[in-house]
């Protein structure tokens, strides 16, 4: 059964800090995607890794993917206030079925 | 072309009455999937359902609990004599003839049960 674990599930950072969230997920993986959930709202997809090595950078999210070490990191630089929200990874085994970490509650603080 | 639809938004039910949840997928898109995510949890896989079939039902609960996606009309997630924990938003999504692609997202149907 595939397992996805991300970590940590609560972030609370300072405004202009850095930080990273980690997904580790337990069989080999088609995709693997990055969403945003606002409260009380759908999921906005940020992100569409496909292949070993994928990097890809939206504003001041980037999203790498290591499908050896099956490892998918978020990355958040100089963070702002607009970027507080619940971050999700999903993986894909097969068709377009997801299976979803617990999620990333992210806090900005002024 | 407009997204993926869902109807009602927000569901409220007294224990023991039925809830039917409805999802349009977007134009052209024949896979529909519902997750559900109970409060403070990520997304859970309920079923995989094409045009008059369904795929993977591996999600569901064994009881009380049906879906559907009929040659017309929208698909139905449809909960029977609902409980308290059957509260939680309910999600579908859609995704086109090729499966390996990327599915959208519906606003999800919030489901309160009183």
């Amino acid at each position: 059964e595939l397992k996805v674990e991300q970590n940590p599930l609560f972030l609370s950072m300072q405004e202009g800090k850095n930080y990273t969230i980690y997904c580790n997920y337990s069989t080999t993986s088609d995709r693997l995607y990055w969403y945003r959930q606002d409260p009380g709202k759908s999921l906005e997809s940020l992100f569409v890794l496909l292949s070993n090595g994928a990097v890809k950078q939206e504003g001041r999210l980037m999203a790498s993917l290591d499908t050896k070490a099956r490892l998918s990191t978020l990355h958040i630089t100089a963070a702002v206030h607009d970027l507080s929200a619940t971050y999700f990874c999903a993986v894909v085994i097969s068709g377009s079925r997801l299976t979803f970490g617990e999620g990333t509650q992210l806090t900005v603080n002024p | 072309n407009a997204g993926v639809m869902q109807n009602p938004r927000h569901l409220v039910r007294r224990r023991g009455q039925e809830a039917r949840l409805r999802c349009s997928p977007m134009k052209g898109h024949s896979h529909v999937y519902w997750y559900r995510q109970l409060p403070e949890e990520g997304l859970k896989f309920m079923v995989y359902l094409q045009k008059e079939n369904i795929i993977d039902e591996s999600g569901m609960p064994k009881e009380r609990f049906s879906a559907e996606f009929p040659k017309e009309g929208p698909s139905i997630l449809r909960i029977q004599q609902v409980v308290r924990g059957d509260s939680a938003a309910y999600f579908c999504a859609s995704s086109p003839l090729r499966t390996d692609t990327e599915a959208f997202f519906g606003q999800g149907t919030r489901l309160t049960v009183v």
